[in-house]
């Protein structure tokens, strides 16, 4: 079926060093796409979105990119810190009521 | 803005049971959208509610129900509870007009027993 799937499950980085986290996804109408943090034992926290007339968006730190043509999605977080460690979800919404569908998640570790 | 709020956070039954979960949303937001968050199927949209109707539907079975009230809070009810229904249910809001970025509450974390 469709879905939105992680390429990596874990990534572990250095503080200090950039990050990448890949999302690809299935369905060419999805048209907005959004990044979520979520530590232990709380909700998932909104970090930045995108939608699908755009190609990059950049928030404080990170920034988003979208490839339509290879169904694409990443989050790059610069300077990464040990306060950055968490689960990232990539969500995708196709119209405009509120189901998102998420991909599996990728378990970011920073160490100090 | 106090952000989006679930009662209760924890919660054990054992099956057959049944329970209701609540979630209020920011103030303003008039839709509430509700997820089932497990190890094994990750997060899985459950509904959408909008101005007390429901506007869209995951794949679950009938059990699973909600609803919203005047106010934008909302419920929702599991019924005859099952092992697998053991879960982190989130609900998320947003103002509902347009495609908009969804908050989520901090969940419920069930535990059927």
């Amino acid at each position: 079926g469709e879905s939105v799937g992680l390429h990596l499950p874990t990534l572990s980085v250095q503080e200090g060093d950039n990050s990448i986290i890949n999302c690809a996804y299935s369905n060419s109408a999805s048209d907005y796409f959004i990044w979520y943090k979520q530590e232990s034992g709380k909700g998932p926290q909104f970090i930045i979105d995108i939608r699908s007339n755009m190609d990059k968006r950049q928030g404080q730190r990170v920034t988003v990119l979208l490839n339509k043509t290879v169904k694409h999605l990443s989050l790059q977080i610069a300077a990464t810190q040990p306060g950055d460690s968490a689960v990232y979800f990539c969500a995708e919404n196709r119209n405009s009521y509120g189901k998102l569908t998420f991909g599996q998640g990728t378990i970011l570790t920073v160490h100090p | 803005k106090a952000g989006v709020t679930q009662t209760p956070r924890y919660l054990i039954k054992t099956r057959g049971q049944q329970v209701t979960l609540s979630c209020s949303p920011i103030s303003g937001h008039r839709s509430v959208s509700w997820y089932q968050q497990t190890p094994g199927q990750g997060l899985q949209f459950l509904f959408e509610y909008f101005s007390e109707t429901q506007r869209n539907k995951g794949n679950f079975p009938g059990r699973f129900s909600g609803r919203q009230f005047s106010n934008s809070r909302s419920e929702m009810n599991v019924s005859t509870l099952e092992l697998g229904d053991s879960a982190l249910y989130l609900c998320a809001s947003r103002p509902g007009t347009t495609q908009e970025t969804q908050y989520f509450g901090p969940g419920t974390r069930l535990l059927v027993l």
